[in-house]
């Protein structure tokens, strides 16, 4: 299957601070990306769905100006979390699919704590 | 409303026990149905895709098979490796929505030795 690194996999950061998670399909032409937040014993819940060279589509409920999210190449795709708080600490994993497949390959995940 | 909703939650099995995990869906529109593994920490392993109803799909000891309200994911003779997080996704259309999934909560499998 295709290949989808995302970076970091945990990261800690100071309430106020801004964290960038970054997501690059290594082998396959990413036209759609898409950003999930998981939390314990909970299934994943999209936040936002971006397009290459487009602006990002957002789920009811995501605040677009918190979670900033730029899909600026086919392979590459960032997701911002601006003046972070402890109660944006969660699981978020990105996933990518190209215009011909109908699978959705996925990120290992970043593990974020806000303290 | 798409509803994804797998059962049970939770599964122990002893090794060699083979069993089944459960996904009913009800949706608009299916466009596929997607079963994944997660690990602890991990983003979710793509396992099968299934379109239509009769379907069924093989991979080493797991067998997904699919009807019109219910995808199951049967598990023969399962190893402790086995253990993990199965979930089972939906895409509902190609169209406004992107073709994004709608995930159920998964079922947790425990395989003892």
């Amino acid at each position: 299957g295709a290949v989808v690194s995302q970076h970091p996999s945990r990261v800690i950061c100071k309430s106020g601070t801004s964290v960038k998670i970054e997501c690059r399909s290594l082998d396959f032409q990413a036209t759609t990306m898409f950003w999930y937040r998981q939390f314990p014993k909970q299934s994943l819940m999209l936040m936002a769905t971006s397009n290459e060279g487009s602006k990002a589509t957002y789920e009811q409920g995501v605040e677009k100006d918190k979670f900033l999210i730029n899909h600026a190449s086919l392979t590459l795709s960032t997701l911002t979390v601006t003046s972070a708080h402890p109660e944006d600490s969660s699981f978020y994993i990105c996933s990518a699919r190209d215009r011909l497949n109908t699978e959705a390959f996925f990120g290992q995940g970043t593990r974020l704590t806000v303290v | 409303e798409d509803q994804v909703t797998q059962s049970p939650e939770a599964l122990r099995l002893q090794e060699g026990e083979s069993s089944s995990l459960n996904c009913s869906y009800t949706v608009s529109g299916l466009r596929g149905l997607f079963w994944y593994r997660q690990d602890p920490g991990k983003g979710p392993e793509f396992l099968f895709t299934l379109y239509s109803a009769g379907e069924e799909k093989e991979k080493e000891r797991l067998k997904a098979t699919l009807t019109k309200k219910e995808s199951f994911l049967h598990i023969t003779a399962p190893k402790p490796e086995d253990s993990a997080t199965y979930l089972c996704a939906v895409r509902t259309n190609y169209g406004g929505s992107q073709g994004n999934l709608i995930f159920g909560k998964g079922t947790k499998l425990s395989v003892k030795p």
